[in-house]
Parts: structure tokens; C-alpha cells; sequence
């Protein structure tokens, strides 16, 4: 089966860190992806990661543990237009391509 | 913008009719994938094309059905429609097959039935 979990809302302050956790337990695994959507658009990709360990880009960082089937998406410095879902996907490997979504987290920036 | 191209952006429609979505992916791309998003069940997989050839399925009714045409674009038809199809309908494209490869979504269409 698939089961992937994360916050359903969050709120933190502009300038300030925030940490969306993300937990999974798939039949497969082929990478876990973050993807931002904002209301009414399409998701954007953010990161991807196959290997355990931390990944940065910019404002952005993600950390992956495949024994604790656990990742987290970091996001330093925020800003008003970072409000938007923060999607957590795990790639279904095993040969079976297309991703598994968590219902997505709701980051809500206050000034 | 990614540069995949849905068509229409919006659809109202009735119980029990059939509709087509359309899917231009990006440039190159070989992948399309239909995703449906609904505000209790979030972004689920339906199905996946590479080059021509149906990839994989996801969660995808009997109801509905896809197609890749020569030219790469995609289509996905929804049949007998019911109210609990109204959702956000995606394409995403990539360039290879496999799901650890970047997607790039489309705006989406916005599917009411009525």
C-alpha cells in the first residue's frame, strides 16, 4: 500500500525557518520529490532526493532518511510568497513510474 | 510557465456525459502523465504514456481512458460522468520515463459536473 503523511497547515513568520516533516510507507521507492503548488496553479517542482542526507538549494533544502522513511523540507528566510502547499511524493519504483502524493501542507506566512 | 498546454482550462458539465481533456507536453518530452486532484483526496495518479505506449496506471476508473497520438500530445476521455469527477485534472510531462525524473505540470482543468 501507499500511505504518505504530512501537516495539513502550517503557519510561520516572514523571515523566519520553517520545517515541513513528511512520513512514508510505500510498496516502492524510486526518490522523494517536493513540490510547491499555489492555490488554483499547477505544482512546481522543488527537490528531488534518492539518497539519504541533506540537499540545498537557495532558500530551500530537503533531507531524506530511507530507514525512517522520513523526509523534511526546509525553508529558510521566508517570504510572503512562500505561502502556498507543500507537496511530499514518493517516485513508485519497482518499475511502475508516476508518483504517490501526500495531501500537501498548507504554509501560511504571517507578516 | 512549464510549457505543457491543457485544454480547456474550464468544463462544466452534466451527470452521465462524456469528455475529452487535452495535453500538449513540453518540447521533447516523451512522458505525459494525468493526474486527478480533488480537495479530499489530493494529487492522484491516473495513468502514465511514454512515447505512444502506455506506461503505468494508477488509480484510473474504468470510466476513463487515455491516449498518446504520434505527436506526443495526449488525451484523456471521461465517461458517464458523475458528480465526484468534478476536480482539478493535471498532465505532467517529462523527458524520460521512469518516476524519478523532474515532471513539469500543466495549469490544469478544472472539471465541474453537474
Amino acid at each position: 500500500g501507499q500511505n504518505i503523511d504530512q501537516p495539513t497547515e502550517m503557519t510561520a513568520t516572514e523571515g523566519a525557518i520553517v520545517q515541513i516533516n513528511c512520513t512514508y510507507q510505500t510498496s516502492g521507492f524510486n526518490g522523494l520529490f517536493w513540490y510547491q503548488q499555489h492555490a488554483g496553479e499547477a505544482p512546481t517542482f522543488l527537490s528531488y532526493n534518492v539518497l539519504d542526507g541533506l540537499e540545498e538549494k537557495g532558500r530551500f533544502s530537503s533531507f531524506l532518511s530511507r530507514s525512517k522513511g522520513y523526509s523534511y523540507l526546509l525553508l529558510k528566510e521566508l517570504q510572503m510568497k512562500d505561502s502556498a502547499s507543500y507537496l511530499c511524493a514518493v517516485g513508485r519504483g519497482g518499475g511502475a513510474d508516476g508518483l504517490t502524493f501526500g495531501k500537501g501542507t498548507h504554509l501560511i506566512i504571517q507578516p | 510557465d512549464s510549457g505543457v498546454t491543457q485544454t480547456p482550462k474550464h468544463l462544466i458539465t452534466a451527470t452521465g456525459q462524456r469528455v475529452t481533456l487535452r495535453c500538449s507536453p513540453r518540447s521533447g518530452d516523451l512522458s505525459v502523465y494525468w493526474y486527478q486532484q480533488s480537495l479530499d483526496q489530493g494529487l492522484q495518479f491516473l495513468i502514465q504514456y511514454y512515447n505512444g505506449e502506455e506506461r503505468a496506471k494508477g488509480n484510473i476508473l474504468e470510466r476513463f481512458s487515455a491516449q498518446q497520438f504520434p505527436d506526443l500530445h495526449s488525451e484523456l476521455n471521461l465517461s458517464s460522468l458523475e458528480l465526484g469527477d468534478s476536480a482539478l485534472y493535471f498532465c505532467a510531462s517529462s523527458a524520460r520515463q521512469g518516476s524519478n525524473t523532474e515532471a513539469f505540470f500543466g495549469q490544469g482543468t478544472r472539471l465541474t459536473v453537474v
